[in-house]
């Protein structure tokens, strides 16, 4: 069966640190990797997502970047975190596109 | 920009009330409408993956619509039990240079009390 984890759960940093929080992917191959931002009050935002390996694309301007190094690996980061970039951000797969979506734990990030 | 509207933002009902909740979507250019349940401290989860005008779908007491040409969607619950309690998504997904993208709501938070 397919299984998504990304990591860390939780974390707390300093405005102007960097950033990153990853997700893997088992059980499945060359799936559509997506990663998601929930600010306080609003709504999931699609931030990235990609269909292979090294293939990115950005939804929104911002201070971060993501990358796909391996084919179930997506990782977020930032070289220096904003304020505004605190939020919840969830990684999720699909094997369609636009097909269901199957979602990570979570990260919740405060930017202090 | 895609506008996707829940209402209400908020539900309180008690235990064994049917409820529904509204989600609006652009009418043109449509590939697919989702709904999500989301409970706290656990993942959202897919209820229903609706593409087509008229397409109604159901899973044990919950069912979904689908009206594409004027660009919504209804969710209901029937005999809300507590466990119902969660924040219920729904997105939308068009085709053309956007496809692939899902658009979320805002959520519906509903609240079943015992």
């Amino acid at each position: 069966s397919q299984t998504i984890h990304q990591w860390p759960a939780t974390l707390v940093q300093p405005v102007g640190s960097p950033l990153s929080l990853e997700c893997t992917v088992e059980g499945t191959s060359n799936p559509n990797l997506y990663w998601y931002r929930q600010a306080a009050g609003r709504g999931l935002q699609l931030l990235f997502y990609s269909v292979g390996i090294g293939q990115i694309s950005s939804e929104v301007p911002q201070n971060l970047s993501a990358s796909r190094p391996q084919d179930r690996q997506f990782i977020l980061s930032s070289k220096k975190l904003l304020l505004s970039d605190s939020g919840f951000y969830l990684c999720a797969w699909s094997v369609q596109v636009p097909g269901e979506l199957f979602f990570g734990e979570g990260s919740r990030l405060t930017v202090l | 920009i895609l506008n996707v509207e829940q209402s209400p933002q908020s539900l309180h009902v008690q235990e064994g009330d049917s409820t529904n909740f509204t989600c609006s979507f652009p009418s043109s250019n449509f590939y697919a409408l989702h709904w999500y349940r989301w409970e706290t401290a656990k993942s959202p989860e897919a209820l229903f993956v609706m593409t087509l005008n008229g397409d109604e779908k159901k899973k044990g007491r919950i069912s979904a619509t689908l009206n594409t040409k004027e660009g919504y969607s209804y969710l209901y619950i029937k005999g809300s039990q507590p466990e119902d309690s969660a924040t219920y998504l729904c997105a939308f997904s068009s085709g053309g240079t956007s496809y692939g993208k899902l658009t979320f709501g805002q959520g519906t938070i509903l609240t079943v009390h015992p």
